[in-house]
C-alpha cells in the first residue's frame, strides 16, 4: 500500500537559517506532490506543487525537490522567521486515477526560534 | 486563491443525536469536494470524495450510513454525522478543487471541531 513518511514530527532551528522538511514515500509514483501548511485548529493551506517531471520548484522563501528516483521531495524555507512555525504537511495524488484525492503525510511541525 | 468556508466551526453535541457540518466554495463552482477528519497529532485522513449530482465515494473504513453526504449543488456539501459518540470526536475538514483553475491544488475549509459528549 502506498506510504508517505515524513521525517520528523518536530524541526526546532534559529531565525535566519534555512529549514529542510524531508518527504518519503513508497510503493506509488505519484503524478505530483504537494506541500501544505498548517497552523493549530485551522485547515492546511496550500503552498507548492511539483509534477514527476519536474525537479525543483520555487516560490519566494520556498523550494521544493522532488526526485523520483530516490522517491523523496524536500521542502526548504530559507531565512526563515518565527512566523514560519506551524506544521507542514506534505501529500501526494492518490493512484487512483485522476480523482484529485489526496494522500497525506503526518506533517513535521517547525519551530523557528527568535 | 479560491475560499472555501465551513459552518460551524466548532459543535458541541450528546451522544445519539446527529451533527450537519456545511463545506461552501464562496468565489468557485465545485464539481468535488473532499471530507477528511483529523485527530490530535495526527494527519488528515480521507474520509470520503463528494461529487456534485451523485452519490459519495468513501474510503475504505468509512460507514456511509454513519457519514451522510450530500452535495446538492456546485457550491454546497453537507456531511452529517449520524447518532454521534464520543469516539467520532474529531476536527472534521472539507476541501475543494476549483476546476478553472487548471491546476490539482486543494483549497481546505477552516474546519469544524465537533465534541461528543
Amino acid at each position: 500500500s502506498q506510504k508517505i513518511e515524513q521525517n520528523s514530527e518536530a524541526l526546532n532551528i534559529q531565525e535566519g537559517k534555512t529549514a529542510t522538511l524531508t518527504c518519503n514515500y513508497t510503493n506509488y509514483s505519484p503524478a505530483y506532490l504537494q506541500w501544505y501548511r498548517q497552523d493549530p485548529g485551522r485547515g492546511p493551506v496550500f503552498l507548492l506543487l511539483i509534477r514527476e517531471n519536474e525537479k525543483e520548484k520555487r516560490k519566494e522563501r520556498l523550494k521544493v525537490t522532488f526526485d523520483t528516483t530516490l522517491k523523496q521531495s524536500l521542502f526548504h524555507i530559507t531565512a526563515s522567521q518565527p512566523a514560519d512555525s506551524a506544521t507542514y504537511l506534505c501529500a501526494l495524488a492518490s493512484s487512483s486515477g485522476n480523482t484529485g484525492k489526496l494522500i497525506f503525510g503526518q506533517g513535521t511541525t517547525l519551530q523557528v526560534k527568535p | 486563491g479560491a475560499v472555501v468556508s465551513q459552518h460551524p466551526s466548532w459543535v458541541i453535541c450528546k451522544s445519539g443525536t446527529s451533527v450537519k457540518i456545511e463545506c461552501r466554495s464562496l468565489d468557485f463552482q465545485a464539481t468535488t469536494m473532499f471530507w477528511y477528519r483529523q485527530f490530535p497529532k495526527q494527519s488528515l485522513m480521507l474520509m470520503a470524495t463528494s461529487n456534485e449530482g451523485s452519490k459519495a465515494t468513501y474510503e475504505q473504513g468509512v460507514e456511509k450510513d454513519k457519514f451522510l453526504i450530500n452535495h446538492a449543488s456546485l457550491t454546497l456539501s453537507t456531511l452529517t454525522v449520524t447518532s454521534a459518540h464520543p469516539e467520532d470526536s474529531s476536527f472534521y475538514i472539507c476541501s475543494a478543487r476549483d476546476p478553472l483553475a487548471g491546476g490539482n491544488e486543494q483549497f481546505f475549509g477552516p474546519g469544524t471541531r465537533l465534541t461528543v459528549l
